[in-house]
C-alpha cells in the first residue's frame, strides 16, 4: 500500500486561473480531508469528504470546492486563484471522521 | 474561538537533555488532542493522541484541562528526534485545528 498519494507534486498557475488537485486515500479509508499549509504555518483545515459529500468545512471561501468519487478518491478545486493561495495543499485520509488521519506528501501550488 | 498555540518556533536542546514542547489550546468542551511530527523530507505523521495515553518513541503528553495544555515531553532527546512538531485539536464536529509548529533541533 503506497499510502495516501497526491498529484501533481508541484504546480504553477497565474492569478485568475483555476486548479484541480487530486488525492487517493490509503487502502481501506473512506474519508478524505484537505488542508492548506502556508509557509511557516500549520495546516489549515479546508473541508472533509465522506460518502461523496462535504461533511465539514473550515473558514475558506466558496472558491474552494471539492469532490469525492465512489472509489473514495478526492479532488480539490480552487477557482479565481489569488497570490495568497500559494501554499502546500495536503490531503489526509482516515477510516471515518474520527479515525487517525494519514497524510499525503502534498501538492505545492505557486500562483504568480 | 478554538485555537492551538505553540509558543516556540524553534527549540534547541543537546542530545540526552530533556525536551518539552509546549502546546496550549482554547476550546469550550472536551477536546481530543494530538501531536503530529514531520521528519525531514517525510510526510506529516501521527506521533500520539491523548486518548490512547501511550508513549511513542519515548514521547509522552498529558492533557491538563485546568491549564488547557498538552505539552509533549521526552526525558532524553536523541538526534533522530529533530523534526517539526505540530499540536492539533479535533473539535466535536471533527474539524482539525493545528498549531503553527515547533522545530526541534537536537544538537550532538
Amino acid at each position: 500500500d503506497a499510502g495516501v498519494t497526491q498529484s501533481p507534486t508541484h504546480l504553477i498557475k497565474t492569478r485568475g486561473q483555476q486548479v484541480t488537485l487530486r488525492c487517493s486515500p490509503k487502502s481501506g479509508h473512506d474519508t478524505v480531508s484537505w488542508y492548506q499549509q502556508a509557509l511557516g504555518q500549520g495546516p489549515q483545515f479546508i473541508f472533509q469528504y465522506y460518502e461523496e459529500e462535504e461533511r465539514q468545512r473550515g473558514n475558506f471561501p466558496d472558491r474552494f470546492s471539492g469532490h469525492q468519487f465512489p472509489n473514495y478518491s478526492s479532488e480539490l478545486n480552487v477557482n479565481a486563484l489569488l497570490l495568497g493561495d500559494s501554499a502546500l495543499y495536503l490531503c489526509a485520509s482516515s477510516q471515518g471522521s474520527r479515525g487517525t488521519q494519514y497524510f499525503g506528501p502534498g501538492t505545492r501550488l505557486l500562483v504568480l | 474561538a478554538q485555537r492551538v498555540t505553540q509558543p516556540e518556533k524553534l527549540l534547541s536542546v543537546f542530545k540526552g537533555a530533556p525536551v518539552e514542547l509546549k502546546c496550549n489550546y482554547s476550546y469550550s468542551g472536551s477536546p481530543e488532542l494530538f501531536w503530529y511530527v514531520q521528519y525531514s523530507r517525510q510526510r506529516l505523521q501521527l506521533l500520539l493522541r491523548h486518548i490512547s495515553r501511550e508513549s511513542i518513541k519515548g514521547f509522552t503528553a498529558d492533557l491538563n484541562k485546568g491549564e488547557t495544555s498538552f505539552h509533549l515531553k521526552k526525558p532524553f532527546a536523541q538526534e533522530e528526534d529533530s523534526a517539526m512538531y505540530y499540536c492539533a485539536l479535533v473539535s466535536g464536529t471533527y474539524k482539525y485545528i493545528f498549531g503553527t509548529g515547533t522545530r526541534l533541533k537536537v544538537l550532538a
